[in-house]
């Protein structure tokens, strides 16, 4: 089975743009979660969506915002960007079962110049 | 105060002994609890998770959780070379809204 997958691997922004993020979760699976790691850091929450619907938001500010979509798949948007929204962008779904593990995607590299 | 605190290292570990990885969380409420291995580069990939008080084993890896001392800890036996990596501990709330994150801790097996 596929795992989780991400698109696209890497990305080059400017300060000030705005980027789009895309995540296909796990066959089945009906959650999608968002996080940022920044390096040497771990991973920090930012949404968390269920059946098109917000579950969880993460202290970030509201120049990021998510959507999930009917076929389960979601996109993050970061408007704005600033030079510090530089990082890794995972995403995780996970089939919210009574084991609720998350499943991580390759994540989407962001580098803002 | 971090909710959840790993020792970031660098650990040390020969070939064939045992690594010893520790984590504490704050938040007692805390119902859930992962171990993420995450090579240079890559993302976190699952490897163990523990919801009870007690042991669980899965090949050369053990989870071990202490609710009352809000302590989790991994072994890895038969340490090998492949298993150098960052190992995050996260812990999640009843329905996993979100993991909390330690910052890792770097891994290293000496042939």
């Amino acid at each position: 089975d596929a795992g989780v997958t991400q698109s696209p691997t890497h990305l080059i922004k400017t300060r000030g743009q705005q980027v789009t993020l895309r995540c296909s979760p796990i066959s089945g699976h009906k959650s999608v979660s968002w996080y940022q790691q920044v390096l040497g850091q771990g991973p920090q929450f930012i949404f968390q969506y269920y059946e098109k619907e917000e579950r969880g938001r993460g202290n970030f500010p509201d120049r990021f915002s998510a959507r999930q979509f009917p076929n389960y798949s979601s996109e993050l948007n970061v408007n704005a960007l600033l030079l510090g929204d530089s990082a890794l962008y995972l995403c995780a779904s996970s089939p919210l079962t009574d084991t609720d593990t998350q499943y991580f995607g390759p994540g989407t590299r962001l580098t803002v110049l | 105060q971090k909710e959840v605190e790993q020792n970031s290292g660098p650990l040390s570990v020969p070939e064939g002994a045992i690594a010893s990885l520790n984590c504490t969380y704050s938040d007692r409420g805390s119902q859930s609890f992962f171990w993420y291995r995450q090579y240079s580069g890559k993302s976190p990939e699952l490897i163990m998770f523990i919801y009870s008080n007690g042991d669980k084993e899965d090949g050369r890896f053990t989870a071990q959780l202490n609710k009352a001392s809000q302590y989790v800890s991994l072994l890895i036996r038969d340490s090998q070379p492949s298993d150098s990596a960052t190992y995050l501990c996260a812990v999640g709330g009843f329905g996993n809204e979100k993991l909390t994150f330690g910052t890792g801790t770097r891994l290293t097996i000496i042939p």
